[in-house]
């Protein structure tokens, strides 16, 4: 069965720290990958999305950035964390399944910038 | 401009009474639809899709229904139970495009 598996679950990093998030899936090949960031009062946000190794699509301007070294490995990385950038950042693949398109999300990690 | 909308930011159901949780959408590109349930400080869960080929799909206690026409969609939850207290997020997708967008979500909260 696939499996997302997304670290660290928290994190507190000062500000003009870097950052490193990793999300790695199991159980498909070449899946869609996404990283949402939770904000109060804006429900799930898409940052990033990737079809594919090295493909990256960026939604909204940011001071965050993704890559896909793997085909089931996403990062979502900073070079100089904000304070704005604190937040509950998910992972997410989307594939084909029995019952049609279906999406599932890592546990998340909560980010403070602090 | 919010493509997906969740105007019910929350909703209180009795234990035992259905939960309709509502979901509108503007974008004609859209041909599926999911639904999530999220706890605090955890991943949403997915629960149930639809696509827009059809205008129903049920799946135990919950039920998806889509009126593509009003563009809009509706979660039931029959009977409501606590456990089900959760924030709810619909989300739409252009399969061509593989990106969701979602709503702002709807806190559902089922009393005993």
């Amino acid at each position: 069965s696939q499996t997302i598996h997304q670290w660290p679950a928290t994190l507190v990093q000062p500000v003009g720290s870097p950052l490193s998030l990793e999300c790695t899936v199991e159980g498909t090949s070449n899946p869609n990958l996404y990283w949402y960031r939770q904000a109060a009062g804006r429900g799930l946000q898409l940052l990033f999305y990737s079809v594919g190794i090295g493909q990256i699509s960026s939604e909204v301007p940011q001071n965050l950035s993704a890559s896909r070294p793997q085909d089931r490995q996403f990062i979502l990385s900073s070079k100089k964390l904000l304070l704005s950038d604190s937040g509950f950042y998910l992972c997410a693949w989307s594939g084909v399944a029995p019952g049609g398109t279906e999406a599932f999300f890592g546990q998340g990690t909560r980010l403070t910038v602090v | 401009d919010q493509q997906v909308k969740q105007n019910s930011p929350s909703l209180s159901v009795q234990e035992g009474r259905i939960s309709i949780l509502n979901c509108d959408y503007t974008n004609s590109m859209f041909d599926y639809f999911l639904w999530y349930k999220k706890y605090p400080a955890e991943g949403p869960t997915f629960l149930i899709s639809i696509s827009s080929i059809k205008d129903k799909n049920e799946d135990g206690r919950f039920t998806v229904f889509l009126n593509k026409s009003a563009k809009h969609l509706s979660l039931h939850i029959v009977p409501s139970q606590p456990g089900d207290s959760a924030v709810y997020f619909c989300a739409a997708m252009n399969s061509g495009y593989s990106t969701l967008t979602f709503g702002k979500g709807t806190m559902l909260l089922v009393s005993p």
